[in-house]
């Protein structure tokens, strides 16, 4: 089956104690993004990859980190979070003409 | 800069038709999304247009004119499942998402 698979879904941690939240896609895309979603303010991007060592800052890339080391994978990594990360974090792939999410994962930063 | 205006909620009733507008200003143009979303859950594919003119999947239909920067999302027949966010998205290189318009339906 077509998917991104995005894990945990749920996660509550401490401030300043480093995370990783991981993003594969078994579709062969080449096109990745993170976005991070907030009430009232939408879908924000965080980063994207348009290719396999490709990334580029989005509109909200402060505190965040990725890589793209392998087409499949594009990890979300907090270093150090703050209580201004919590929030409902998705990842996408896609073509041309389509973006597929993944199920989201709900991040809680003490 | 990149601008996405879609209105925040609208209000319609089981049965009906609405219609949710999008206007944009981005530096490149190479398609325009409709995504919905529920509550909580990731954004769903509804419609992609590139090219100007209306394209009907259905009960939904999108349309497109480049030279307006304006879109909109058609939804006609409307069903209480229809009570959902309607996300508007303009591609460039990247893919950037207005703020989504909240849709009530009223039975």
């Amino acid at each position: 089956e077509a998917q991104v698979t995005q894990n945990p879904r749920y996660l509550i941690t401490v401030t300043g104690k480093k995370l990783t939240v991981t993003c594969s896609q078994n579709m062969n895309h080449e096109y990745m993004s993170w976005y991070r979603q907030d009430p009232g303010l939408g879908l924000r991007q965080i980063y994207y990859s348009m290719n396999v060592e490709v990334t580029d800052k989005g509109d909200v890339p402060e505190g965040y980190k990725v890589s793209r080391k392998e087409k499949r994978n594009f990890p979300l990594i907090l270093e150090s979070p703050s209580p201004n990360q919590t929030s409902l974090y998705f990842c996408a792939s896609g073509k041309f003409e389509k973006l597929f999410f993944g199920s989201g994962t709900q991040l809680s930063v003490l | 800069g990149q601008n996405i205006d879609q209105p925040t909620e609208m209000t319609a009733t089981e049965g009906a038709i609405v219609q949710i507008n999008c206007t944009y200003q981005t530096s490149g143009f190479n398609g325009l999304f409709w995504y919905q979303q529920h509550a909580g859950e990731a954004p769903t594919f509804l419609s992609y247009n590139v090219l100007d003119g209306l394209e009907e999947k259905g009960r939904f239909s999108s349309f497109l004119s480049r030279s307006k920067g304006y879109s909109y999302l058609l939804l006609k027949e409307l069903q209480m499942k229809d009570s959902a966010s309607y996300l508007c998205a303009v591609r460039d290189d990247k893919i950037i998402f207005g703020k989504g318009t909240r849709l009530h339906i009223l039975p």
